[in-house]
Formats: structure tokens, C-alpha cells, sequence
């Protein structure tokens, strides 16, 4: 069964820090891909970044960063120099096959 | 432009009704999705599609069905809405393994 753990309800960051949020999955496919959504407060899903399983190499998008741990089974999202626009829920979501599951998020606020 | 069209924004139903909503994507994707999104659950998957007259469970179907007549149109049926189903609904949609394709999201209240 695949399953997605965010533990992080909520996170707060001080503008133009670091930060990360945490992610775990637990699949038995053995391909699998993981991916980072972002929702604003206007409700829009924002695809952010995604990590292969075969994947030698982190992924990177500008600021957004994936540590991927395999042997852990997480794949945390690191945001560098976080902005005010920055505060929103993220989901992390495991992209199976075909069933598509995600995980409860996780509510960033960032101070200035 | 990719696009995931949900035919409304915002619903108000009865107790009781048969309430249909709708999704048509424009982007050949074989695979479709409805979830449910609400505060603190995250978005939990009710049904899901990988191709036509295809249907699959999500993690929460009860209470639900889905119709896939056409590629291009998921739509996702509450037989007989109860207020327990108020919530905000998004639809889906991807090529196998690929990022998701979100709909705006239908926000619908059963009262």
C-alpha cells in the first residue's frame, strides 16, 4: 500500500531563510516518482518539483530543493531563502502507477 | 495551455439531492482523479481512472461513484449527498507516472 507521512502541521520561517519540510513514503513499487505541490490561500495547486526513484541526482527547481533519502524513504522539500510569498500549505504526493496518494501537508508561514 | 475545467466553483446542495459534478480535461491524459480536500486531512482520493469506462477506489469511495463515458470527462456522483460530503472537491488529471493537472476546485456545501 502506498502511503505519504507529512509530520509538520504547521512551520514558520523568518524571511530569506532555509527551510525544510519533512516527507516519508512507504511503497512497494518499485519505480516510483515523488512530487511537491504547493497551495496558496487562492486554493490552486502549484506543481513544484519531482524526484524519480532512479534518480541519481537531488532534484532542483530554482529555491525549491528535494533531499531524497531512499534507504530513509523521504524525500524532504527544502525551500532556500524563503519569501513572504512563499507562506502556503505543501503537499507532498507519491505518484504511483496509477493510484495517486498524498499526504496531509503542511502549513508554511513566513515572517518577515 | 493544459487545462482541468470543474463545471463549478461553488454548489449548495439539499440533504438527499443527487449531486453531479463534473470535470473535463483537455490533454489526452488516460489517467483522472476526484479528491476530497479537507482542514487537516490533506487530499484523500475518492476515485480514480486510467482509462475509459474505467474505474478505480480511492481511499474513500463510500458514498460516491464515478462515470468515465469519454476520455476527456471524469465526473463523480453523490447518489444521495449528505452534510457529512460538504467539502471542497478537486479534480485530477495526468499521463501515467506524470505530475497531476488540478482543476480550480468545487467547493460544495450540503445543508
Amino acid at each position: 500500500a502506498q502511503k505519504i507521512t507529512q509530520t509538520q502541521p504547521g512551520m514558520f520561517v523568518q524571511e530569506k531563510e532555509a527551510v525544510t519540510l519533512d516527507c516519508t513514503y512507504d511503497t512497494s513499487d518499485p519505480s516510483y516518482g515523488l512530487f511537491w505541490y504547493k497551495q496558496p490561500s487562492s486554493g490552486e495547486m502549484i506543481f513544484l518539483i519531482y524526484q524519480g526513484s532512479y534518480d541519481q541526482q537531488n532534484a532542483t527547481e530554482g529555491r525549491y530543493s528535494l533531499n531524497f533519502q531512499k534507504a530513509r524513504k523521504s524525500a524532504n522539500l527544502v525551500i532556500s531563502a524563503s519569501q513572504l510569498g512563499d507562506s502556503a500549505m505543501y503537499f507532498c504526493m507519491d505518484g504511483g502507477y496509477q493510484k495517486v496518494t498524498f499526504g496531509t501537508g503542511t502549513k508554511l508561514q513566513v515572517i518577515p | 495551455d493544459v487545462k482541468v475545467t470543474q463545471s463549478s466553483r461553488y454548489l449548495v446542495k439539499r440533504t438527499g439531492e443527487k449531486v453531479f459534478l463534473e470535470c473535463v480535461q483537455d490533454m489526452d491524459h488516460e489517467n483522472m482523479f476526484w479528491y476530497r480536500q479537507d482542514p487537516g486531512l490533506g487530499l484523500r482520493l475518492i476515485y480514480f481512472s486510467y482509462d475509459v469506462k474505467m474505474k478505480e477506489k480511492g481511499d474513500i469511495p463510500e458514498g460516491y461513484s464515478v462515470s468515465r463515458e469519454k476520455k476527456e470527462r471524469f465526473s463523480l456522483i453523490l447518489e444521495s449527498a449528505s452534510t457529512n460530503q460538504t467539502s471542497m472537491y478537486l479534480c485530477a488529471s495526468s499521463f501515467q507516472g506524470e505530475k497531476l493537472f488540478f482543476g480550480s476546485g468545487t467547493q460544495l456545501s450540503v445543508l
